[in-house]
């Protein structure tokens, strides 16, 4: 089974804060997607990546950078965290580009409170 | 914006099936179908996907319209532990493969 991990399922930050959400897949999937759930808003693409150091800005990129340095791991920075950022963090991974039938996997989310 | 038309909540009894319908009336011909659902807290699963012909695996069945505008996907023996909410995508066939997601059916599978 594919097993997409998030470093911590909850976090508390103060505004200004520079934050890290880590995102591990065991899969060797190429595609990796970081997503922020919000009541009423559904989920909402942040970043994705499709290979090693390259990334493509999702719907809602502003305030959030991404780190693919290795295929395995994808990481979400916030560089100075605002209360508008408290929200649940969903990762996924997904096989290659390119497929039309590709399927997305899930990691448990992150919910990140920003005081 | 979603592409597709999901009735906000519905209510099941345990054992039963759960039939649960969307709209998808601007679907392409070379769109598929997924669905995928998120137990409350944890991250969405992927349930099954389709095209043009039914299809089945050991979660759900997927019933698709020969016109494709809709489609339903039933849960055959519905548990408590389906209890979740549950959305029905059109995939957008570009370069980025996004998922459009909606607002989802909130299944509550009654004892």
């Amino acid at each position: 089974d594919v097993k997409v991990t998030q470093s911590s399922r909850y976090l508390v930050k103060r505004t200004g804060e520079k934050v890290f959400l880590e995102c591990v897949q065991d899969m060797d999937h190429e595609n990796m997607f970081w997503y922020r759930q919000d009541p009423g808003l559904g989920l909402r693409l942040i970043y994705f990546s499709y290979d090693v150091k390259m990334k493509e800005k999702g719907d809602i990129p502003e305030g959030y950078s991404v780190s693919r340095e290795k295929k395995e791991r994808f990481s979400l920075i916030l560089e100075s965290a605002s209360t508008n950022q408290t929200s649940m963090y969903l990762c996924a991974s997904s096989l290659m580009q390119g497929l039309s039938t590709d399927t997305q996997y899930f990691g448990p989310g992150t919910r990140l409170t920003v005081l | 914006d979603a592409k597709t038309t999901q009735p906000p909540s519905m209510d099941c009894a345990e054992g039963r099936a759960a039939n649960l319908p969307c709209n998808h009336s601007t679907i392409s011909g070379n769109e598929y179908v997924y669905w995928y659902r998120q137990i409350h807290s944890q991250g969405p699963q992927y349930i099954i996907h389709g095209l043009k012909n039914n299809e089945t695996n050991e979660m759900a069945s997927l019933i698709i319209t020969e016109d494709r505008k809709s489609s339903t996907l039933i849960l055959p023996h519905a548990t408590l532990r389906d209890t979740a909410v549950y959305y029905c995508i059109v995939r957008v066939v570009d370069s980025n493969y996004q998922l459009i997601w909606g607002a989802g059916t909130k299944l509550i599978i009654k004892p």
